[in-house]
């Protein structure tokens, strides 16, 4: 089965801080995903990527940024952390043009 | 322009009554859509799938969903749910064969 890892399931941050959410697969997937998740207003797609040091904009890129430097690792950064980024932060991973996406257990990120 | 749109937020039912939980995605020329469920507390796993094909989908734990072109819809049934189906749902469409875009979410809560 694939396996989707994020780093943390927990995570506090201070205000103005850098986060990096670390996601790895370990099936050789060209896609991986960042999504947050926030009640209401479902998954929104933040990036994506579908190959190394390839990425793609999302529904909602502002105030974040992505890094690809192996095929395995998608990590997702903050450059400064804000209440309003607050959320449930999703990976997924998914083969390219392949039917099914895997996801993470996610991370709760809270920004104080 | 959202992608796909999930029609109710909140869907109560009681024990061992039908539900349908609606979904509708903007029209394209080849697209995968997916019903994904995310229990308390845990990841979103795949419910099922359709890619081609038969426009009638049967997933897991009884669940099934029909393609349908002319309306642009993706609906979920279940001709009977149980208290164990209360979790929320998202449809999901993936385009390009890469990106993979959400709908808001369907809270389905099963009463005794």
């Amino acid at each position: 089965d694939v396996k989707v890892t994020q780093s943390s399931r927990y995570l506090v941050k201070r205000t103005g801080e850098k986060v990096f959410l670390e996601c790895v697969q370990d099936m050789d997937h060209e896609n991986m995903f960042w999504y947050r998740q926030d009640p209401g207003l479902g998954l929104r797609l933040i990036y994506f990527s579908y190959d190394v040091k390839m990425k793609e904009k999302g529904d909602i890129p502002e105030g974040y940024s992505v890094s690809r430097e192996k095929k395995e690792r998608f990590s997702l950064i903050l450059e400064s952390a804000s209440t309003n980024q607050t959320s449930m932060y999703l990976c997924a991973s998914r083969r390219s043009g392949g039917p099914k996406a895997f996801f993470g257990q996610g991370t709760r990120l809270t920004v104080v | 322009a959202q992608s796909v749109t999930q029609l109710d937020s909140q869907v109560p039912v009681f024990e061992e009554a039908p539900v349908e939980l609606r979904c509708n995605y903007s029209s394209s020329v080849s697209v995968y859509l997916f019903w994904y469920v995310q229990y308390p507390n845990q990841g979103l796993q795949l419910l099922l799938k359709y890619l081609s094909g038969s426009t009638l989908v049967k997933g897991i734990n009884g669940f099934e969903a029909e393609f349908n072109k002319s309306q642009t819809s993706f609906h979920l049934r279940k001709p009977s749910v149980h208290i164990s189906d209360t979790a929320e749902y998202f449809c999901a469409r993936a385009r390009g064969g890469s990106r993979l875009t959400f709908g808001e979410g369907t809270q389905l809560t099963v009463n005794p």
